[in-house]
């Protein structure tokens, strides 16, 4: 069964730092892409980053660039979210989301991490 | 960017009656390579996103038959054909075409 398990969420002051994790198993992990996409408290999903197999490529939204960094640790099938000075617009759930090899998009979904900006 | 617009952004239904949700993306999703790269998302209350449909009428493994998309172009829907109790939940379009990927605001289904 494909699962993927974020971690690292909480309450955090503005201008500080977390470092979510996402743990996967059931699929080949070093053959997939890997996105992180949020969700603010009663609202849509945006996309935030994303990562290809080997790292060559690394994407963000413009709303995280230069505060977030996507990694992956292909030894030991997780994917991490790096988020640095962050803001209160920075509050949402984080999703950590396996990208399709059958076609663009993303298919498989985790369930999420909350993160809380707030003094 | 491209932007998905999505129709209503709230629908009540009442159970076993057909269910249609609107996308409207504000340029062409066909790709170069001859795909159109439209999906579907449900959202139930308090669970993560789940994909229902892919490459716009695709159904996804395990979603029931009762789900079907279509479309072309920049103009897609979403039907369930009988919409039952655990359908009830926030219906999102997406589109991966042109990056970055962007979703549509949802709509919320509702049981009369």
């Amino acid at each position: 069964e494909v699962q993927l398990v974020e971690s690292g969420g909480g309450l955090v002051q503005p201008g500080g730092s977390l470092r979510l994790s996402c743990a996967v198993s059931g699929f080949t992990f070093s053959s997939y892409w890997m996105h992180w996409v949020r969700q603010a408290p009663g609202k849509g999903l945006v996309w935030v980053s994303r990562i290809s197999e080997n790292e060559n490529t690394i994407n963000y939204a413009d709303s995280v660039k230069g505060r977030f960094t996507i990694s992956r640790d292909n030894a030991n099938n997780t994917v991490y979210l790096q988020m640095n000075s962050l803001r209160a617009e920075d509050t949402a759930a984080y999703y950590c989301v396996r990208g399709s090899r059958d076609f663009y998009g993303m298919d498989v979904w985790g369930q999420g991490t909350t993160v809380t900006v707030s003094s | 960017d491209i932007v998905m617009t999505q129709t209503p952004l709230s629908s009540p239904v009442t159970l076993g009656q057909p269910a249609s949700i609107s996308c409207r993306s504000s340029q062409s999703l066909a790709h170069s390579d001859g795909n159109t790269y439209l999906h579907w998302l449900q959202q139930r209350p308090g669970q993560p996103p789940r994909l229902l449909i892919y490459k716009m009428s695709n159904r996804f493994s395990g979603v029931p038959d009762r789900f079907s998309g279509s479309g072309a172009g920049t103009d897609f829907t979403l039907k369930i054909s009988r919409v039952e109790a655990e359908d009830v939940g926030i219906y999102y379009c997406m589109q991966a075409t042109q990056f970055p990927h962007t979703f549509g605001q949802g709509t919320k289904l509702e049981i009369k």
